[in-house]
């Protein structure tokens, strides 16, 4: 069965520094990787996503993150944070089963 | 949110009571997905179709239920026989299946909160 694990329910971080938000996962087959992201009793908006090619994936709003496939890990990162990208940030794996599992879950809160 | 609208924001349901969740889509997506979010565990998939007149149980499709009559609707019935249904719902479609070209994002809609009297 597939799996992703997102290890961190918080990240912290202060404004302009750089956030990471980090992402494991397990599936079978070759693995197509999506990070979302959702603000406060609103649905899920699309950030960015690893189908094949470059290990660097840019995304909207100054994300990029990057696959690693011998870590099996898929971590979101941003140069500088902002206030506004405080939010609730999902990972989401899909394999041969063609079926989307998302992780559980990072808050990440920026403080000014 | 662009393209999907979830009715109504906020429902409230009594015991016993069965409750419907509307989902329309303007992008004229063929899939279409409803998840259940629960604090801390991420979404769960409850149904999902692929086309019309056809849909498959997800993950935790025990008392619910679903119609795709129309490609642009994909309405989600709460019965009785959920137990503990409150929660947040989110209805999702996507251009097309999965198909060997690859895999598309899911587009989301704002949600309904459903909670129980």
């Amino acid at each position: 069965a597939q799996s992703v694990a997102q290890p961190e329910d918080q990240v912290n971080v202060a404004e302009g520094n750089p956030l990471t938000v980090k992402c494991t996962y397990s599936v079978s087959g070759n693995p197509y990787l999506f990070w979302y992201v959702q603000y406060p009793n609103r649905g899920l908006q699309f950030l960015l996503k690893y189908i094949t090619g470059d290990n660097l994936v840019k995304g909207s709003y100054g994300f990029e993150a990057e696959f690693n496939k011998s870590q099996t890990s898929f971590h979101l990162k941003k140069p500088s944070a902002l206030v506004s990208d405080s939010a609730l940030y999902f990972c989401a794996v899909t394999g041969s089963a063609r079926q989307l599992t998302f992780g559980s879950g990072t808050q990440l809160t920026v403080l000014p | 949110d662009g393209g999907i609208t979830q009715s109504p924001k906020y429902l409230f349901r009594k015991e016993g009571q069965n409750v419907t969740l509307s989902c329309e889509q303007n992008l004229n997506h063929d899939a279409m997905y409803w998840y259940r979010q629960d604090p801390g565990q991420g979404l769960r998939l409850i149904y999902y179709s692929q086309i019309v007149n056809d849909f498959q149980k997800g993950d935790i499709a025990e008392g619910y239920s679903v119609s795709r009559e129309k490609k642009e609707s994909f309405p989600l019935t709460v019965t009785s026989a959920q137990k503990n249904p409150t929660a947040f719902y989110l209805c999702a479609s996507t251009p097309r299946t999965s198909g060997p070209r690859g895999h598309s994002e899911q587009f989301f809609g704002p949600g309904t909160r459903l909670t129980v009297l």
